[in-house]
């Protein structure tokens, strides 16, 4: 089954203690981003990777950091948390950056406490 | 801003209505595209309309698209309560570094 897979679910956590949400996908796509959910603000973008060891910066990249070594594999990290990086975060992967369907994971939730 | 903007951004009907909802941009867009969440899960693809086209279907879904008027709606025909999500548009802008951006969202209500 062609999918999206983040780990973990659910975390809570505390300040400053680094922490590592990966993204997978089973569809051979180039083009993966990150995204995250606030009420009110929507959808805002993270990171973004256009193939293999090329990462670039989206809206809100600030406190983020990102790697792409492997064309599955999109991991986020949070080098030192804060509570204002606790949202609800998602994986999204597609064949291309533009014109094409983004396919989502189930999202993380991120508590930071 | 080159966020999309959903209009209304609450909308409440009984099952087996039609749910109409919009989306204004802008800028000038290569391709629109319409999601829908459920409520504590990913975002789900619906359809995708380029800039050369005007309609398009997908079941009970239609999304029209009107370039001039930098709009498009997306028309949820005799609704169920399953239908019951948050809607999204997202739209991916012409020029460099273009990227899809979602708007906030439509939270449509069904009831049964």
């Amino acid at each position: 089954e062609a999918q999206v897979t983040q780990n973990p679910r659910y975390l809570i956590t505390v300040t400053g203690k680094k922490l590592t949400v990966t993204c997978s996908q089973n569809m051979n796509h180039e083009y993966m981003s990150w995204y995250r959910q606030d009420p009110g603000l929507g959808l805002r973008q993270i990171y973004y990777s256009m193939n293999v060891e090329v990462t670039d910066k989206g809206d809100v990249p600030e406190g983020y950091k990102v790697s792409r070594k492997e064309k599955r594999n999109f991991p986020l990290i949070l080098e030192s948390p804060s509570p204002n990086q606790t949202s609800l975060y998602f994986c999204a992967s597609s064949f291309a950056q533009g014109g094409q369907p983004q396919h989502f994971g189930d999202g993380t939730r991120l508590s930071i406490l | 801003s080159q966020q999309g903007e959903e209009d209304p951004q609450a909308l409440s009907i009984q099952e087996g209505e039609n749910a109409t909802m919009n989306c204004s941009y802008k800028t000038s867009i290569n391709n629109l595209q319409w999601y829908r969440q459920n409520s504590g899960r990913g975002l789900v693809h619906l359809i995708l309309i380029r800039s050369n086209e005007r309609e398009k279907h997908s079941g009970r879904l239609r999304v029209t698209l009107d370039t001039s008027k930098k709009s498009s709606s997306l028309l949820i025909t005799a609704s169920r309560a399953a239908d019951t999500a948050s809607y999204f548009c997202a739209t991916d802008f012409t020029g460099a570094n273009s990227k899809l951006t979602f708007g906030k969202g439509i939270t449509l209500s069904v009831r049964p």
